[in-house]
C-alpha cells in the first residue's frame, strides 16, 4: 500500500519553510525521501529508520513518529535548488519492497 | 564509478507488441528494483530481485515480468502492451546486504515507453 503524501503540491519564495508530511497505515521498517528535478531521475536525500536513526542530507531535516507511522520532511530556509518533485518511500510489508507516494511539487521562486 | 544504466532511454511500441528493458545497476550492488513513472500515480512499484530471485512483487497484472542475471543486471518485460501502459519505467539498485533495511536506491534516466 502507498503511503499518502501531503501537500500535493507547494509554492514558496527564496527563504521560506515548508513541511512535506507522509503517512502509513502500517508498521514501517524504514522511511526514504527523494527528490526528482523536471527530466531527472530521482536522487536520495535521506532515510529514516525505526529507533530514531537517520542517515542523509545535511541542509533538509525530517522526522519519523513511529507511533503514528508517519514522516515529515522539513525544507529551511530554501533556496532556489529545492524545487523539484518529493517523494517519500516506506518499507512496511517486506524488506525490499520501497513504495512511493504521489509525490509533492515545491516550486521556490525568487 | 558509472551510475545505474537503462536501455533503451526511448521507444515507440504498438498495442499488442512486447517490449523487454535493459537495466545494469552499479557495481557490487545485488538488488535492483522496477518502478512505473506516470504523471497522476507517482512511483508505481513493479517488483524487486535480489541475488536473481524475484523477492518481492507490486500489484501489476502478469503481463509484467522480470529476472535479473547472476551480473545483477536485470531485464523487465511487458507483453501484450495496452495503451496505459505508456508511462516512463524507473531501474533503481542497492547494495542489498546485511542492512535491516533497504539503502540508498540509486535511480537510473529511464526508459521512457510510448504505446500507440
Amino acid at each position: 500500500q502507498q503511503p499518502v503524501q501531503s501537500p500535493q503540491a507547494v509554492i514558496l519564495r527564496e527563504g521560506e519553510d515548508a513541511v512535506i508530511n507522509c503517512s502509513s497505515s502500517k508498521a514501517l521498517y524504514s522511511v526514504h525521501w527523494y527528490r526528482q528535478k523536471h527530466g531527472e531521475a530521482p536522487v536520495f536525500l535521506m532515510i529514516l529508520l525505526k529507533g530514531g536513526e537517520q542517515k542523509g542530507h545535511e541542509k533538509i531535516s525530517a522526522s519519523f513518529n513511529e507511533k503514528k507511522q508517519q514522516s515529515s520532511l522539513y525544507l529551511t530556509a530554501s533556496q532556489l535548488s529545492y524545487s523539484g518533485t518529493y517523494f517519500c518511500g516506506t518499507e512496511a510489508d517486506s524488506w525490499g519492497k520501497l513504495q512511493f507516494g504521489a509525490g509533492t511539487q515545491v516550486v521556490v521562486t525568487p | 564509478k558509472a551510475g545505474v544504466t537503462q536501455t533503451p532511454r526511448y521507444l515507440i511500441k504498438t498495442r499488442g507488441q512486447q517490449v523487454t528493458l535493459s537495466c545494469s545497476p552499479i557495481s557490487g550492488h545485488r538488488s535492483v528494483s522496477w518502478y512505473q513513472q506516470t504523471p497522476g500515480q507517482g512511483l508505481q512499484f513493479l517488483f524487486e530481485y535480489f541475488s536473481e530471485t524475484q523477492r518481492n512483487k507490486g500489484n501489476f497484472p502478469g503481463r509484467f515480468s522480470g529476472r535479473q542475471f547472476s551480473n545483477s543486471r536485470s531485464e523487465m518485460n511487458v507483453s501484450t502492451l495496452e495503451l496505459g501502459d505508456s508511462a516512463l519505467y524507473l531501474c533503481a539498485s542497492s547494495l542489498g546486504t546485511e542492512l535491516a533495511y533497504t539503502g540508498e536506491l540509486f535511480f537510473g534516466e529511464g526508459s521512457r515507453l510510448t504505446v500507440l
